[in-house]
């Protein structure tokens, strides 16, 4: 089982529509996650932290978390063609280190 | 305040051959980690290093391996090197390796192996 799973995509939605992305993970222990945003070619940047369970906004951006079902999303409102990318989900799991662990990430596709 | 800068950008290496890359973390960044992203995957965590020392490995062979400095810049070093081992690395520096604190990414190094 992968510690962080998401679905490959593509996700294609209309631009100005709302995108959902999706994202489970295995370690009950993990405290943070986070979204990140990977261009073609270009080094992720991030987008969301969340560390608790609910919502956080940030702009056209909501994460949310639901640690009891080990399930974390990111909505994109609005959606731009400049949002085209692949979102990227990140755990921080437990254990002395605190390695980040990733998705394979979903292509979203964001048409004009 | 600067960001994660590494080198190169772009290499090509040849089957057997050794490599090392560099990072430079973000200024009050003490703690580096490095990630391996192959076409069309996720980065995996290869190790992570915080004052000095390898304080957390993945699921990586011995022949790579890493350094941290004292002013927190990192190398990564990759020998015997094998068709697989083609792919972006991604190297990534935090405040501190607590849970909370975020990853900055370098704009990572490709390395192409033939």
């Amino acid at each position: 089982q992968k510690e962080v799973e998401q679905n490959s995509g593509p996700l294609s939605v209309p631009e100005g529509a709302i995108a959902s992305l999706n994202c489970t993970y295995s370690d009950r222990g993990s405290q943070s996650f986070f979204w990140y945003r990977q261009y073609s070619g270009k080094s992720p940047e991030l987008i969301m932290s969340i560390y608790s369970n609910g919502d956080k906004e940030d702009g056209r951006f909501t994460a949310q978390l639901n640690k009891a079902s080990q399930y974390v999303s990111l909505l994109i409102r609005d959606s731009q063609p400049s949002d085209s990318a692949t979102y990227l989900c990140a755990g921080r799991g437990s254990g002395g280190y605190q390695k980040v662990t990733f998705g394979i990430g979903t292509k979203l596709q964001v048409i004009p | 305040e600067t960001g994660v800068t590494q080198s190169p950008t772009h290499l090509i290496k040849t089957r057997g051959q050794q490599v090392t890359l560099r990072c430079s973390s973000q200024s009050g960044h003490n703690t580096v980690s490095w990630y391996q992203q192959a076409l069309g995957q996720g980065p995996q965590f290869i190790f992570q290093y915080y004052r000095e020392e390898e304080n957390g490995r993945g699921n990586f062979p011995p022949r790579f391996s890493g350094l941290q400095f004292p002013n927190y810049s990192s190398e990564l070093n990759v020998n015997a090197l094998e068709l697989d081992d083609s792919a972006l690395y991604l190297c990534a520096s935090s405040r501190d390796r607590d849970g909370a604190n975020v990853l900055t990414f370098g704009a990572g190094s490709r390395l192409t192996v033939l």
